[in-house]
C-alpha cells in the first residue's frame, strides 16, 4: 500500500525560483494537508483542504499556494523561493476530521533547502 | 496563548525498560489526542490515540494516559527495543476557526541504549 506519495525527495532552489511539491494519496481521503518541519518546531501547518475543491489557510500560509486537483492529488507551491522557506515539507490525509476523531497518515517528506 | 508541549526535548532508555513521554496541553476543550512517531528521515507514523471521554487506552506494548484535570498526556512504552528509537509527538485535535485541525508538539527524542 502506498499511502501518501510526495515528490521529489529533495530540491534546493536558488532565491527568487519557482517549484511545485506534489502529493498523492491512494486511500480516497476527503481531507488532505501541508505541513511544514523546522527544527525545535513541530509541524506547522500551511494549507489544508477539506474536500476537493475546497482550500483554506492554515497557520503559515504567506509565500506558499495549494491546488486540489482532484481527490487524490493536493500541490504546493512557491511562487517565489526565499532562504526562510528551507524546511522539510510533509504531505498528509485523513478521511474523517471532526469532534473525536483526526488521524491524518503522512508521506515521507520533501526536503527542500533554498540558497 | 494555548499551546501543546512535551516536557522534555530527549529521553533515553535501556533498552528493555519501559519509557514514558510526557506532554502538556492547555485548552480544556481539546477533545481528542494522538501520538505519533517519527523515525529519522521518514515522515510521523501514527502510534495510538485517546478521546477525551477516556483515560487509558493501550495498543500493541504502548499506553496512552490522559489526565484532564492537571491537562496532561504520556504515552507509555513498554520493553523499550532500539526500533523504538524515534522522535515521540503529541497532537491535540482543536476547533479553530470553522474547523477541526491538529496542534503538533515540538517532540520528544528518544534514544534507545544497547
Amino acid at each position: 500500500n502506498a499511502g501518501v506519495t510526495q515528490t521529489p525527495k529533495f530540491q534546493v532552489l536558488k532565491t527568487g525560483q519557482s517549484m511545485t511539491l506534489q502529493c498523492a494519496q491512494d486511500m480516497n481521503h476527503n481531507s488532505m494537508y501541508w505541513y511544514r518541519q523546522d527544527p525545535g518546531m513541530g509541524l506547522r501547518l500551511i494549507y489544508y483542504s477539506a474536500s476537493e475543491g475546497t482550500t483554506d489557510k492554515g497557520e503559515v500560509p504567506n509565500g506558499y499556494n495549494v491546488s486540489r486537483l482532484n481527490k487524490r492529488e493536493f500541490s504546493l507551491r512557491l511562487e517565489s523561493a526565499a532562504p526562510s522557506q528551507t524546511s522539510v515539507y510533509f504531505c498528509a490525509s485523513s478521511e474523517v476530521r471532526t469532534a473525536g476523531k483526526n488521524i491524518q497518515y503522512f508521506g515521507a517528506g520533501t526536503r527542500l533547502s533554498v540558497l | 496563548g494555548e499551546s501543546v508541549g512535551l516536557h522534555l526535548p530527549t529521553l533515553s532508555v535501556q533498552e528493555g525498560d519501559n519509557s514514558i513521554i510526557n506532554c502538556a496541553y492547555s485548552n480544556s476543550a481539546s477533545d481528542y489526542f494522538i501520538w505519533y512517531k517519527q523515525e529519522s528521515g521518514k515522515g510521523p507514523q501514527f502510534i495510538i490515540d485517546i478521546r477525551s471521554n477516556m483515560d487509558k487506552r493501550q495498543g500493541q506494548r504502548v499506553t496512552v494516559l490522559l489526565n484532564k484535570t492537571v491537562k496532561h498526556l504520556s504515552l507509555q512504552i513498554a520493553a523499550t527495543q532500539p526500533g523504538d528509537s524515534a522522535v515521540y509527538f503529541c497532537a491535540e485535535n482543536r476547533y479553530g476557526g470553522s474547523d477541526y485541525k491538529l496542534s503538533f508538539g515540538a517532540g520528544t527524542t528518544v534514544t534507545v541504549r544497547a
